[in-house]
């Protein structure tokens, strides 16, 4: 299995609305990434996990919280966010320890929409 | 300021003719990579080309990095409509601390 799988596809909240973005591999990778994407950008890294243990947060807002349950799963929950948190969420995974750029295996992403 | 910046920001080609695009970026780095994003969807490695090598092939994508020059250049070959998609190349930076960073992609689109 060579896919790294997000659901839910697209999400609509409102922005005192608590929900969760789930991604979920099964290529024994060990580091996994969260990234946000707005349109005509490119991606901007947010959180890295290592071996389940978060070894990376770029300085971003606490409405964002990550969670790595197990090495094959990785969420994020979202509490209180605001319009501009609108964006591709997009959930991708390497290899190693996610301390070098690695190849990394992307989710198709979560279009979520904050009104 | 981004690491990677690309150019051109859009392009746009006929079937059968050959794509360039080019990233430049600041920092040294240990590999730069490119990928590709179909519109709305995840990413999609394409290559790796490690600090030490100057050039890579893939079937029809040919890369080449200039280390002295902090830039590189993807060539597509007899272009398909498939291709369009927007393509973005990753550096990370050897500052001691990680970072790994996109840059600002090329948007191609090849006509039919």
């Amino acid at each position: 299995d060579t896919e790294v799988t997000q659901t839910p596809k697209h999400l609509v909240m409102g922005m005192t609305n608590k929900k969760s973005l789930k991604c979920e591999q099964h290529m024994g990778h060990r580091a996994m990434y969260w990234y946000k994407q707005k349109a005509k950008k490119p991606p901007e890294l947010m959180f890295v996990y290592s071996y389940e243990k978060l070894s990376i947060n770029e300085s971003v807002p606490s409405r964002f919280s990550p969670e790595c349950p197990n090495s094959s799963l990785l969420n994020l929950h979202l509490h209180a966010l605001q319009p501009e948190d609108s964006a591709l969420y997009l959930c991708a995974s390497s290899q190693g320890r996610g301390l070098i750029a690695e190849t990394q295996y992307f989710g198709p992403g979560t279009r979520l929409l904050v009104l | 300021s981004q690491q990677g910046e690309e150019d051109p920001q859009a392009l746009s080609i006929q079937e059968g003719e050959n794509a360039t695009m080019n990233c430049s970026y600041k920092t040294s780095i240990n590999n730069l990579q490119w990928y590709r994003q179909n519109s709305g969807r995840g990413l999609v490695h394409l290559i790796l080309i490690r600090s030490n090598e100057r050039e890579k092939h893939s079937g029809r994508l040919r890369v080449t990095l200039d280390t002295s020059k902090k830039s590189s250049s993807l060539l597509i070959t007899a272009s398909r409509a498939a291709d369009t998609a927007s393509y973005f190349c990753a550096t990370d930076a050897v500052t001691g601390t990680y970072k790994y960073i996109f840059g600002t992609g090329t948007r191609l689109k090849v006509l039919a």
